[in-house]
């Protein structure tokens, strides 16, 4: 089945720098993409849903790629601010898996210090 | 504003005792979810109901129970505790069987002892 590999589990940067997180799924039929925020205590909250067929997606604040060829999904938080402190997933959804059924990475926690 | 509210948020169980955690959602959603997340783990799909027809049941043992007695609550019995279900147990939910795009709950986080 899918497997969703995701880099850094940690991530520390200074107020206004950019952060990058990867992710690399294995199934090449994977079709939706999605990154999610989590807040401290907070549920998760959907950031991007992406399309196999888009590969730059523009966010506020933030960019999404996705490289097809290289199986990769990415996540571009431009000039990050302490209210971007949080821990991110990634998800990934193929045709073939059932209602609801995404495959997560195992997170990114991110912490901008100013 | 939570649009999808599980209850309680935090609880302790005996190992070999039985709980329930509450799930109702407000935005007039067809399709229901149940997810964990451990230490160990990625999130992990555990089942689908739509329309509060179970559609799959991923990974989870007979010891956990969806129950929807309407069709805005997802509730999740689990019997017979064991200590390797603590967790964090997060339950989601789509419009419909056809949108990808899923919300998700704040979670009850489930610790046995």
């Amino acid at each position: 089945g899918e497997q969703v590999e995701q880099r850094p589990p940690h991530l520390s940067v200074r107020e206004g720098d950019s952060a990058v997180i990867i992710c690399t799924y294995t199934d090449p039929n994977s079709y939706y993409f999605f990154w999610y925020k989590q807040e401290p205590g907070a549920g998760l909250q959907l950031l991007m849903k992406v399309f196999s067929s888009t590969e730059i997606n523009e966010g506020q604040g933030f960019t999404v790629l996705l490289n097809k060829k290289d199986k990769q999904l990415s996540l571009n938080l431009t000039a990050a601010h302490p209210g971007d402190s949080a821990v991110y997933f990634c998800a990934v959804k193929d045709l073939t898996q059932v209602v609801g059924q995404l495959t997560f990475g195992r997170g990114t926690r991110l912490q901008v210090y100013a | 504003d939570p649009k999808i509210i599980q209850k309680p948020k935090y609880l302790v169980a005996v190992t070999g005792s039985e709980k329930i955690l509450i799930c109702e959602q407000y935005l007039g959603h067809n399709a229901m979810y149940w997810y964990r997340q451990s230490a160990k783990k990625p999130l992990e799909f555990m089942f689908s109901y739509s329309y509060q027809k179970l559609m799959d049941n991923q990974t989870a043992s007979s010891r956990f129970q969806p129950q929807s007695s309407k069709k805005n609550h997802l509730d999740l019995q689990i019997t017979a505790l064991k200590p390797d279900d603590s967790a964090t147990y997060f339950c989601a939910s789509s419009q419909d069987s056809a949108n990808t795009e899923v919300f998700f709950g704040k979670g009850t986080r489930l610790t046995v002892v």
